[in-house]
C-alpha cells in the first residue's frame, strides 16, 4: 500500500553497537516525525522534520540519537553506542501539511541485549 | 503544550455506543483536538479531529464542550475491532504539531 513504511520491523543489537532505523513516509508528505514508545506507555516525541529541515529535536534523549532526512523524503534515525534503556518501539509518522492528521508506520521494535 | 486527562480503562458491550472522555482544561483558543487509537503491535491510527464544532466521520463522532475544556469521542456501535488504546491529543496551531500521547484509555469490548 501507500502508507508509511518502516524497516526493519525488528532489530536486536548488543549494547554498544550502532543501529539505523529507516522510515519511508507517504509520498509528498512534508512533515515527518519520530516517536519512541516504551512498553505499556504512549509514544513520546523525538524529532520533527519539515521537508529536509529538522525543526525540532528537543525530544532526542541524548547526543547518541541522530536523525536525518537529506532529500526531504526518506528519514533515518541513528542510535550510537546503544544502551539497554534504548529498547523500545520507534515509530515514524508523516503528514501532508501542518495540522493535518499524522499517518504512522507500524514501528521498529528495538531490543538491546 | 496543553495537558490531557483520560480514564485509564473502559469497557463496553459489543454493538453498543461508547463515549470516551478527555479533559483538556488548559487548551488555548487555536489548539486542535486530535484523537488517535492504537491496536496491539500497530502504530497509532488517526480517528478524528476538531477545533470548536462537533465533527463526524465514518469512524466516530467528536463532541466538543462549549468551553472547549473537554471532549468526548463517540463510537456509535462498538465492534470487537474497536478494542484499542485511545489517545486524546491537543495540537497547537503554531509550532511543530507534535503529538503528546499520555497514557490513553484502554477500551475493552465485551462480546
Amino acid at each position: 500500500g501507500a502508507g508509511v513504511s518502516q524497516s526493519p520491523r525488528y532489530k536486536v543489537a548488543k549494547r554498544g553497537q550502532d543501529v539505523a532505523l529507516r522510515c519511508d513516509p507517504i509520498s509528498g508528505h512534508v512533515s515527518l516525525f519520530w516517536y519512541q514508545q516504551a512498553l505499556g506507555q504512549g509514544p513520546e516525541f523525538l524529532t520533527y522534520f519539515q521537508n529536509e529541515a529538522q525543526l525540532d529535536k528537543s525530544g532526542l534523549p541524548s547526543d547518541r540519537f541522530f536523525a536525518e532526512r537529506p532529500e526531504g523524503s526518506v528519514s533515518t534515525l541513528k542510535i550510537q553506542r546503544t544502551q539497554q534503556e534504548d529498547s523500545a518501539v520507534y515509530l515514524c509518522a508523516s503528514s501532508l501539511i501542518q495540522n493535518q492528521p499524522q499517518h504512522f508506520g507500524d514501528g521498529t521494535r528495538l531490543s538491546i541485549l | 503544550d496543553a495537558k490531557t486527562t483520560q480514564p485509564n480503562s473502559m469497557e463496553s458491550n459489543e454493538e453498543e455506543p461508547v463515549h470516551l472522555p478527555c479533559n483538556h482544561s488548559t487548551i488555548s483558543g487555536t489548539d486542535y483536538i486530535h484523537w488517535y487509537r492504537q491496536l496491539p503491535s500497530q502504530g497509532p491510527e488517526y480517528v478524528i479531529h476538531g477545533l470548536t464544532s462537533n465533527v463526524n466521520n465514518r469512524m466516530a463522532s467528536l463532541a466538543i464542550a462549549e468551553d472547549r475544556k473537554s471532549s468526548t469521542l463517540i463510537l456509535h456501535r462498538a465492534t470487537l475491532r474497536d478494542a484499542a488504546v485511545y489517545y486524546c491529543n491537543i495540537i497547537s496551531n503554531f509550532g511543530n504539531e507534535k503529538l503528546t500521547f499520555g497514557t490513553g484509555t484502554r477500551l475493552t469490548i465485551i462480546p
